[in-house]
């Protein structure tokens, strides 16, 4: 059973500024089977990246994706208000879906 | 898409709930549906899944042999029997629909409900 873990836990970052973060996966897993979402407090989660690097319907282009093998990260380019969340990444290939622990953005 | 669900609540530990989620805005038989839960403060956990035509089902080991998931095409209802409910299924339960065609994942979500298991 494949077993995802994010760091860091918690990232402090500035409106502006470049987050980047980590999703490693326990085994290989195919790169068209990794998915990032983002909460919000108080709300449901949202599909942003799916496949690796391919955006979901609405997603601004300063969320982009990348990754391979057992390494993927999440890169969000320029920090706006409301990019301060919690991101998990996921990979959907087979039962399971696991989700990883997630990220908390938030601010510095 | 607008997926709402309905059923949560406060029950004892061995105790049944079922779980709703009405599902319009889209062609709610042609797709695969699921439930995903999020114990309080903590991250997200996938729980269940059934397929479109309720061929294919699946559970995670924590649910399994003690939740059902299944659905009801002609009343674009997806459903979760939850017994021998365990203080560790506390949490907010979201139904979410999986894109197959393009996505191939979660790309619809309920606002979910609250089910709090607790003496």
């Amino acid at each position: 059973e494949i077993v995802l873990t994010q760091s860091p836990g918690t990232l402090s970052l500035s409106p502006g500024e470049r987050a980047t973060l980590s999703c490693r996966a326990s085994q290989s897993v195919s790169s068209s089977y990794l998915a990032w979402y983002q909460q919000r407090p108080g709300q449901a989660p949202r599909l942003l990246i799916y496949g690796t690097s391919s955006r979901a319907t609405g997603i601004p282009d300063r969320f982009s994706g990348t990754g391979s093998g057992t390494d993927f990260t999440l890169t969000i380019s320029r920090l706006e208000p409301d990019d301060f969340a919690v991101y998990y990444c996921q990979h959907y290939g087979n039962s399971p879906f696991p989700f990883g622990p997630g990220t908390k953005v938030d601010f510095k | 898409v607008q997926l709402v669900e309905s059923g949560g609540g406060l029950v004892k530990p061995g105790g049944s709930l079922r779980l709703s989620c009405a599902a319009s805005g889209f062609t709610f038989r042609s797709y695969s549906m699921n439930w995903v839960r999020q114990a309080p403060g903590k991250g997200l956990e996938w729980v269940s899944s059934i397929s479109s035509g309720s061929s294919s089902i699946s559970y995670a080991d924590s649910v399994k042999g003690r939740f059902t998931i299944s659905r009801d095409n002609a009343k674009n209802s997806l459903y979760l029997q939850m017994n021998s409910l365990r203080v560790e299924d506390t949490a907010v339960y979201y139904c979410a629909r999986l894109e197959a065609a393009v996505s191939g994942t979660l790309d619809s979500w309920g606002q979910g409900t609250l089910v709090t298991v607790s003496s």
